[in-house]
């Protein structure tokens, strides 16, 4: 079945660094990937989307790119702020699976000032 | 943009008792709902997915006796933890798919049985 693979938190970085988080899929056919965010104590908010290879999906300095040939959807920011701690997820959604959504663990970042 | 509001935010009760949480669509029709629970520092875990007017379907393990899901409109789902105890203690989670298929979730359920 579809899984999603994303690095273990808990990240720690300080204010202005460069953050990567990896996440790597499993899914037949072509999903859609996306990327979530979880505020403490909030449900998720939607942060980018790709649904196609190759889309890079960006969002609030954010940046993803749909790599088929690596099955990657790594979530990139050039200068992290102390405003970005949360958790973030990575997910897919396939046809094979409904089109439902398919969850990472979850990586939490912490960003020191 | 669509909009999911979930309420109620937090909410504590006593052991033996049952709990309602409800998940609504403001400005979009939901035809699909879906219940997550999530665990301190993991993921989310699906429960159930209901569609407007039909039973849910709940994914294994979960009890369907336990946990109660009524999807009456296309706007309004809701879930009901029955004889709550404390091991039921979580974050409930909701989401909803609309015609676009994008999903929106609500803001989650901060559940306590004490």
């Amino acid at each position: 079945g579809d899984s999603v693979t994303q690095m273990e938190g808990p990240v720690t970085l300080s204010e202005e660094a460069f953050l990567t988080i990896n996440c790597t899929y499993t899914a037949t056919g072509y999903p859609s990937l996306f990327w979530y965010v979880q505020y403490p104590g909030e449900g998720l908010q939607l942060l980018l989307k790709a649904t196609k290879a190759d889309d890079k999906g960006s969002n609030k300095g954010f940046e993803a790119t749909y790599r088929k040939e690596t099955t990657s959807f790594h979530l990139e920011k050039g200068s992290v702020q102390v405003s970005d701690s949360a958790v973030y997820f990575c997910a897919l959604s396939g046809y094979n699976a409904g089109n439902m959504l398919t969850f990472g663990g979850g990586t939490r970042l912490m960003v020191k000032p | 943009g669509a909009v999911v509001s979930q309420h109620p935010s937090r909410v504590i009760c006593k052991s033996g008792t049952s709990v309602k949480i409800e998940c609504r669509s403001l400005d979009f029709q939901a035809t699909t709902m879906f219940w997550y629970r999530q665990f301190p520092k993991q993921s989310l875990m699906l429960m159930a997915t209901s569609n407007e007017g039909s039973k849910a379907t709940y994914e294994q393990g979960v009890e369907k006796d336990k946990f109660l899901i009524n999807h009456a409109s296309l706007t309004l789902s809701t879930l009901t933890v029955t004889s709550a105890h404390p091991e039921d203690s979580s974050f409930y989670i909701c989401s909803a798919r609309g015609q676009g298929n994008g999903y929106t979730f609500g803001s989650g359920t901060r559940l306590t049985v004490v």
